[in-house]
C-alpha cells in the first residue's frame, strides 16, 4: 500500500519563476492538504482540497493555487517566485472525517 | 487565534535517560484536537498521537507517554529510555474541532538528539 507521493524530490528555480508540485494521496484517502515548511520552522497551511473544490485556505498570498483531480491526486502552483519561497513542500492526505493525517516526505524548493 | 508554543528549541540526552517534551497552546475554541507528529531526516511528518479536548486522561504507549493538562493548557509528550533511533524533530499541532475545519496549527518543533 504506497503512501503519499510527491515530485519532484528537489526543485531549483530562479525568482519570477513559476513551480507546480505534485500529489499522489494514500490509496482511498480523498483530501488532500498542502503545507509549507521553512527551514527551522513547523509546517505552514496552504490549503486543502476535497471532491476537487478548495474547501480551506491558509494565509498565502493568490501566487499560490492548486487544483484536485478526478483520481483525488494534486498539484500546487506557485507564480511568480520569491526568495521567500524556498522551503520544503508538504503533502498530506486523509479521510475527510479522520483528523489523522499522513504526509509525504515533500519536496524541496529553492528559489534562487 | 490558535498558537503552539514549543519553547525547547533543542534537547541533548544520552541514550536510555528519559526526556519530556513540552507543549503549550492557545485557542478560544471549546472542541479541539491536539497532536504529535515525529520529522525524522527523511522529511516526512510520522503521526504519533490525537487527543481531543474532552479526554484529559494520559495515554501511554509503549516508551510514549503523553500528559494532556487543560488547566495549563499543555500537551507534553515524554519518551522513556530513549533510543538512537528517536532522533528527530517532534511537532506539536493543534486543531480545531469543527468538521470542515481541517487546518493543522504546528509549533515550531523540538530538535531531539539521542547520543548512544
Amino acid at each position: 500500500d504506497a503512501g503519499v507521493t510527491q515530485s519532484p524530490t528537489h526543485l531549483i528555480k530562479t525568482r519570477g519563476q513559476q513551480v507546480t508540485l505534485r500529489c499522489s494521496p494514500k490509496s482511498g484517502h480523498d483530501t488532500v492538504s498542502w503545507y509549507q515548511q521553512a527551514l527551522g520552522q513547523g509546517p505552514q497551511f496552504i490549503f486543502q482540497y476535497y471532491e476537487e473544490e478548495e474547501r480551506q485556505r491558509g494565509n498565502f498570498p493568490d501566487r499560490f493555487s492548486g487544483h484536485q483531480f478526478p483520481n483525488y491526486s494534486s498539484e500546487l502552483n506557485v507564480n511568480a517566485l520569491l526568495l521567500g519561497d524556498s522551503a520544503l513542500y508538504l503533502c498530506a492526505s486523509s479521510l475527510p472525517t479522520n483528523e489523522k493525517l499522513f504526509f509525504g516526505s515533500g519536496t524541496q524548493l529553492s528559489v534562487l | 487565534a490558535q498558537k503552539v508554543t514549543q519553547a525547547q528549541t533543542e534537547i541533548s540526552v544520552v541514550e536510555k535517560e528519559d526526556v519530556t517534551l513540552d507543549c503549550v497552546y492557545e485557542t478560544r475554541d471549546t472542541t479541539y484536537y491536539l497532536f504529535w507528529y515525529k520529522q525524522p531526516p527523511s522529511g516526512e511528518l510520522v503521526f504519533l498521537i490525537r487527543r481531543n479536548s474532552f479526554d484529559e486522561q494520559n495515554e501511554i504507549s509503549g516508551r510514549y507517554s503523553w500528559n494532556f493538562q487543560k488547566s495549563t493548557s499543555s500537551f507534553n509528550f515524554t519518551i522513556t529510555a530513549s533510543q538512537v533511533v528517536d532522533s528527530a524533530v517532534y511537532f506539536c499541532a493543534l486543531r480545531n474541532g469543527l468538521t470542515g475545519n481541517e487546518k493543522l496549527t504546528f509549533g515550531t518543533g523540538t530538535r531531539l538528539t539521542i547520543i548512544p
